[in-house]
């Protein structure tokens, strides 16, 4: 049972365009939400994460936006480069009682930014 | 952020052999992870890596096919048992640094013939 599903599965932009990712989860016992950023051959790589009691979180070029009441999250990327092209992850955290975590990922989005 | 190594990257194992992975992290770190990726897939968890005690495997997973051990707080390793084709993965260990932060490591390319 998927507990994040994520949209699109890939997306095309042009070069300075602002791509946006939705991520939707089910299950309210979440502590925070990472958005990862992999690039093939590579380990996924934290780009920002975002806690439920906060609705907006910026770092950079990268915003993530957090409907709590409707389960939803999304990653916006401004002014988008060509060097942005990547596969995302949009993640959920739960923390356990004894303080460990376990990440649950949505299925990717493919990003291509062309120049 | 942290800054974590795996052996090997890559390896083509024969069927039925076994293959430990390791993880080295530059930091002492209290929580270590093994998740598993199939080609163009998401991440699953496979288990968490407890030092002093027992691994903590997820639903799917269990001891007898990815045994892990956790000697020390910078070191964890992921043995692959008795593998099959199915088994041809990146095998990923990330570390939790801080709150809301987990890392990963650049992952170990798996093929099994």
């Amino acid at each position: 049972q998927q507990q994040v599903k994520q949209s699109p599965q890939s997306l095309i932009v042009q070069k300075g365009g602002i791509p946006i990712i939705n991520c939707a989860y089910e299950n309210t016992a979440f502590d925070y939400f990472p958005w990862y950023q992999q690039f093939p051959g590579k380990g996924p790589a934290l780009l920002i994460a975002i806690r439920p009691d906060v609705s907006e979180k910026k770092e950079g070029r990268f915003t993530i936006s957090f409907n709590k009441s409707a389960k939803q999250f999304s990653l916006h990327i401004m002014d988008s480069q060509p060097g942005d092209s990547a596969t995302y992850f949009c993640a959920a955290c739960h923390i356990t009682q004894g303080g460990s975590e376990k990440l649950v990922f949505g299925k990717g989005t493919k990003l291509t930014v062309n120049p | 952020s942290a800054v974590i190594s795996q052996k090997p990257s890559r390896d083509i194992c024969q069927r039925g052999t076994s293959l430990t992975i390791q993880c080295q992290v530059d930091s002492q770190v209290t929580m270590m992870f093994w998740y598993r990726q199939q080609p163009g897939q998401s991440l699953t968890l496979i288990a968490t890596a407890n030092q002093g005690s027992e691994a903590t495997y997820e639903s799917g997973f269990v001891i007898d096919k990815f045994p892990i051990s956790r000697p020390n707080l910078t070191f964890s390793t992921l043995t692959v048992s008795n593998m099959s084709p199915e088994d041809s993965s990146i095998y990923l260990c990330s570390v939790k640094k801080a709150p809301y932060e987990q890392y990963f490591g650049p992952g170990t390319r798996l093929t099994v013939t």
